[in-house]
């Protein structure tokens, strides 16, 4: 089955300044890599995903970067803000001709935005 | 107008016990799922079932068992609990699966079962 490994598990930035996490994939099938941000106690809500045929997507201060040959993915965040402070998890995920293997995730990375 | 909606939030029960946790969701989805999120915050799929396959995790022990009376709603039985089963629980929901394009899930609030 797949596999997801997720990057720093802890990131700690100074406001303003700059996030990126990493996360690669094992299965070359998966086609669908979202990033979902979970705050304490709180559901994971989807931030931005990106399909395999798109290498780069960006909403505003967040943007995803996918490499399909070397299986991995990035999210990036500019301009960081206390808000931000948050566990983000990537994810992946294929299809299996009709049915739906739900989403396999990374382990997640808790960012801390210093003031 | 809550599109994932779950009960209980909170479930507290002794070892041993049987409990069901209810999801509904009302954004017309064809799939639902339940994940499983542990102390580490590790979230893993437990099942995903639309009306025509229930794709079950191969770790998930048989005393889980989602049961869909309609479309909107996927429910967890969970049989003979045991301490290892303490978690925050996640039903999601999302747009039948094609070979198109894979959709949102969307998360309900989530269910925090301790098992004592």
């Amino acid at each position: 089955g797949e596999n997801v490994e997720q990057h720093p598990s802890t990131l700690s930035v100074q406001e303003g300044d700059s996030a990126v996490i990493k996360c690669t994939y094992s299965d070359s099938a998966s086609n669908y890599f979202p990033w979902y941000k979970q705050e304490l106690g709180k559901r994971p809500q989807l931030i931005i995903d990106i399909r395999s045929n798109v290498g780069e997507k960006k909403d505003q201060r967040i943007a995803v970067t996918l490499n399909k040959t070397a299986k991995h993915f990035s999210l990036h965040i500019t301009e960081t803000q206390p808000e931000d402070s948050a566990v983000y998890f990537c994810a992946a995920s294929m299809y299996s001709g009709g049915g739906a293997d739900g989403l396999t995730f990374g382990k997640g990375t808790h960012l801390i935005i210093q003031p | 107008d809550t599109a994932v909606s779950q009960t209980p939030k909170y479930l507290v029960t002794q070892m041993g016990n049987d409990k069901s946790i209810k999801c509904e969701q009302n954004l017309g989805h064809d799939t639902m799922y339940w994940y499983k999120q542990d102390s580490k915050k590790f979230l893993k799929i437990m099942f995903s079932y639309n009306n025509k396959e229930l794709i079950i995790n191969e770790t998930v022990p048989n005393r889980f068992s989602p049961k869909s009376p309609d479309k909107a709603h996927l429910n967890l039985h969970i049989n003979s609990l045991e301490l290892g089963d303490s978690a925050v629980y996640f039903c999601a929901s999302s747009q039948e699966w094609s070979l198109a394009a894979a959709t949102e899930q969307f998360f309900g609030p989530g269910t925090r079962l301790t098992v004592l």
